[in-house]
Formats: C-alpha cells, sequence, structure tokens
C-alpha cells in the first residue's frame, strides 16, 4: 500500500525566511509524485509533477526535489502570498489512477 | 494549466433532497475523473473513480446509492448526493486527469460547499 506523510503539519515562517516541506513516501513503482496548493475552501492547484529521484522543478519562489524515498518543496524568501497548504501526492504502480495524499503542510508567513 | 470547473460553488439544501454537482473539463478531455470530500483541516479522502463511459469505481465505504455519479462525456462528470442528511454536509472536489500516458497530471475544481440543513 503506498503511503505518504508530509512533515512538519504546520510551520510559521516570517517573511523573507526560507525554509523546506517535507514528503517522505514508499510506493510500489514511483509513477510520478506530485505537489499542490491548497487556499481555504479552495480546491488544490497544480504545481508540479517529479517522475525520477534526481529531478529538479521551479516556479518562483518554489523548487521541488524528488529522491528515492522524499520530496522537499523549499521556499526561498516567502511572501505572505504563499501561505496555504501544501499538499504532496504520489501515483504508484499498483495504484492504478489512483493518487496517495499525505496529510498537507500547513504554512503561514507572516509580513 | 489545466482548468477544471465545478457548478455550483456552493449549495444549501434542506434534509431529504437530492443535489447534483457538475464537473467540466474546460480546455482537455479527461477520460478518468476523480470525486473527492474534504472535512475542515484534514486531507482529501476519495469517493469514486469515473471512466467516460462507464460505470464509477466505489471506494470502500462509500454509499454507491447515495452518492452517484455519472460520466457522460469527455467533459463532464456529475455526482448526485441523494436523499441528503446533515452528515453530508461537506467540501466536494473533483478532479480530472489529462489523457493517459506517463506523463499525465490530475487537475483540480475550486469544490463545492455542501451544506445540509
Amino acid at each position: 500500500e503506498d503511503q505518504v506523510t508530509q512533515s512538519p503539519e504546520a510551520l510559521r515562517l516570517q517573511e523573507g525566511e526560507s525554509s523546506s516541506l517535507n514528503c517522505s513516501y514508499t510506493v510500489s513503482g514511483l509513477r510520478g509524485l506530485f505537489w499542490y496548493r491548497q487556499d481555504p475552501g479552495k480546491g488544490p492547484e497544480f504545481l508540479f509533477t517529479l517522475y525520477s529521484a534526481g529531478e529538479e522543478k521551479e516556479k518562483e519562489r518554489l523548487k521541488a526535489t524528488l529522491t528515492k524515498k522524499e520530496s522537499f518543496l523549499h521556499i526561498t524568501a516567502p511572501k505572505p502570498e504563499d501561505s496555504a497548504t501544501y499538499l504532496c501526492a504520489v501515483r504508484g504502480n499498483n495504484a492504478g489512477n489512483m493518487l496517495t495524499f499525505g496529510g498537507g503542510t500547513r504554512l503561514m508567513v507572516k509580513p | 494549466g489545466a482548468v477544471v470547473s465545478q457548478h455550483p460553488s456552493w449549495v444549501i439544501c434542506k434534509s431529504g433532497t437530492s443535489v447534483k454537482i457538475e464537473c467540466r473539463s474546460l480546455d482537455f478531455q479527461a477520460t478518468t475523473m476523480f470525486w473527492y470530500r474534504q472535512f475542515p483541516k484534514q486531507s482529501l479522502m476519495l469517493m469514486a473513480t469515473s471512466n467516460e463511459g462507464s460505470k464509477a469505481t466505489y471506494e470502500q465505504g462509500v454509499e454507491k446509492d447515495k452518492f452517484l455519479i455519472n460520466h457522460a462525456s469527455l467533459t463532464l462528470s456529475t455526482l448526485t448526493v441523494t436523499s441528503a442528511h446533515p452528515e453530508d454536509s461537506s467540501f466536494y472536489i473533483c478532479s480530472a486527469r489529462t489523457s493517459g500516458g506517463a506523463t499525465d497530471t490530475q487537475y483540480f475544481g475550486p469544490g463545492t460547499r455542501l451544506t445540509v440543513l
């Protein structure tokens, strides 16, 4: 059974204080690791897909990296508008079309 | 990125009535769509997977007679909550998967807040 664990559950940062969110996973044959951002009362917004260890992707202040056991979402010099819940999900060989989600990290960036 | 819409964005209904939620992929064809439910401060819970033209596959514990799913076309799936009760109040989110292949991605709709009085 695929499993995803995200840490920390909540993270408070000052504006400009860089940090990283962790997503640890176990999966039978990784077919993709996905990062989403979710604002309160809204659906998840797609950020990145990573497929193989060593792969990195960037978008503005966000950078996602992947190893065989975990993924990190690095946030550089965050701004208050980066405050949201960040969700990590994996799709494995045995899961068919399904994504397995972690519990999310709630990020709060204070000005 | 691809766009998925949901309608309505919120609905309030009386106990015992049925509510239909529409999910559309606006700029791509989705052979597979998913319906999720989310409780406050919790992660997404998959309810069912629907493939165009065939019956939906429901997750364990989800009542198929209560949550009717129809995926009539490659761009539209509907979720009908039949005889809704207050415990069905939740945030319902649909997702559409871009067509097959190794690099497909799931895009989510904005969600529908259902409140059953």
